[in-house]
């Protein structure tokens, strides 16, 4: 079966680059998916089809997909950043999500 | 403004069937191209996909979970369902609904998400 993996966590300081990956096996075929969930509350997608940001997401989120990474960027990350992020992505009518990523930012 | 919310039994007992129903308010379920899903959450755990149902009343279910689960649609009402039979403890989870789509270029993500229901399974 078809396998996303990710960091289990990153740290970053505030205003710095907070880069999160997400391998899989040709992962840059299909399209990533990130979503941002914070404690207590329902996932949020931040990223969708590789590189798009949803009405409200703020610029300093981005996206890249290529090879076998999928990579979030978050430019000059903000305290309201710090979050568990996922990606995702579509095998065979099959949505995979990856393990999810602590980001820190401290 | 689509919006999803779960309702269900938070409680169930082990080897019974667990239940939920997704109520779409804002919109109709009818509405074509999109997938309803059914996603959990174990306890301080990842996110797990369980299935989804097309409006046509397509299925298509986790291979892991797919002789467990059942997902329906009652269009009458603008509601989705799960069932999932012969739970155990490790079905103890949050279960969001959520709305995901395909349009021309493939997938897209799961745009709309309920806000999740805890059921507990235990004798």
């Amino acid at each position: 079966s078809y396998e996303l993996t990710q960091p289990p966590s990153v740290s970053v300081s505030p205003g710095q680059t907070a880069s999160i990956t997400c391998s899989g096996d040709k992962l840059g075929d299909k399209f990533a998916c990130w979503y941002q969930q914070k404690p207590g509350q329902s996932p949020v997608v931040v990223i969708y089809q590789d590189t798009k940001r949803p009405s409200g997401i703020p610029e300093r989120f981005s996206g890249s997909n290529s090879g076998n990474t999928a990579t979030l960027t978050i430019s000059g990350t903000q305290a309201m950043d710090e979050a568990d992020y996922y990606c995702q992505a579509w095998d065979s009518s099959t949505a995979i999500f990856g393990g999810g990523t602590k980001l820190t930012v401290l | 403004q689509v919006q999803l919310q779960e309702s269900g039994p938070g409680l169930v007992k082990t080897s019974q069937t667990l239940s939920l129903t997704c109520s779409v308010s804002g919109g109709s379920i009818s509405s074509g191209g999109y997938y309803w899903s059914w996603i959990r959450q174990h306890p301080g755990k990842g996110l797990e996909w369980i299935g989804y149902i097309y409006d046509s009343g397509t299925t298509y279910y986790n291979p892991s979970l797919k002789t467990r689960v059942t997902i329906s649609v009652d269009t009458s009402k603008n509601q989705f369902s799960l069932k999932l039979s012969s739970v155990t403890a490790a079905d103890t989870a949050v279960y969001y609904c959520a709305r995901s789509y395909y349009d021309s270029r493939g997938w897209g993500a799961f745009d709309i998400w309920g806000q999740g229901t805890t059921v507990t399974v235990s004798s």
